[in-house]
């Protein structure tokens, strides 16, 4: 079946760092992709999504690049801030319909000290 | 943004008990889900639901579980009977038509 795997369980870094978050795919066909954001006390909310190769997603800084051939989706921004503290799940949708289940990665718990 | 609510935040029941759990969707969307998260692990689609009906149901649906939104009020999921490893996080979701998603703060149900 579908899956979605994130190498990075826990991600540490100081204000104004690089971020980079894994994500590769393994699904029939052509999902769309997402990443969506949860701080603590909420349920996930959604950064962005792509739906085709090449296709670029982006919000409030990050973004990421579906990217067919080595099937990923990898999470950026160039410079982090405290308040971007949360843990990033990579998601995907294998159906293009609405009502379609997600897939989930594990997250990563990313922490950004000032 | 649209707010989905969860009710009860935590519930602790015995095993053997039937449980429900209560989501109050975005008003006006049509599609409502419910994922589960045990700890440590990923979160897994249990069930999506349209007009009254399953759309879809995952392996970890078991027959101890249904879904039902009666006369448009909460999107409930009851758990009859309980098990041990029915605990974790239940998260609901609800959208309106296209991919976006809108979860709840879930509810974190301990079985004794």
């Amino acid at each position: 079946g579908d899956s979605v795997t994130q190498t990075e369980g826990q991600v540490a870094l100081s204000e104004e760092d690089f971020l980079t978050i894994h994500c590769n795919y393994s699904a029939s066909g052509y999902p769309t992709l997402f990443w969506y954001v949860q701080y603590p006390g909420e349920g996930p909310q959604l950064l962005f999504r792509a739906s085709r190769d090449k296709e670029k997603g982006s919000s409030r800084g990050f973004e990421a690049t579906y990217d067919k051939g080595t099937t990923s989706f990898h999470l950026r921004k160039a410079s982090v801030q405290e308040s971007d503290s949360a843990v990033y799940y990579c998601a995907l949708s294998d159906r293009q319909g609405t009502g379609s289940k997600l897939s989930f990665g594990k997250g990563a718990k990313l922490t950004v000290s000032p | 943004g649209p707010k989905v609510l969860q009710i009860p935040s935590h519930q602790i029941i015995d095993m053997g008990q039937m449980v429900t759990l209560n989501c109050d969707p975005v008003s006006n969307h049509l599609y409502f889900y419910w994922y589960k998260q045990i700890l440590g692990q990923q979160m897994e689609f249990l069930v999506n639901f349209y007009n009254g009906k399953v759309m879809e149901k995952s392996k970890l649906f078991k027959d101890q579980f249904s879904v039902e939104r009666p006369d448009g009020s909460y999107f409930t999921l009851k758990i009859q009977p309980t098990a041990l490893e029915d605990s974790a996080v239940y998260f609901c979701a609800s959208s309106l038509v296209g991919y976006e998603q809108y979860f709840g703060p879930g509810t974190r149900l301990t079985v004794l």
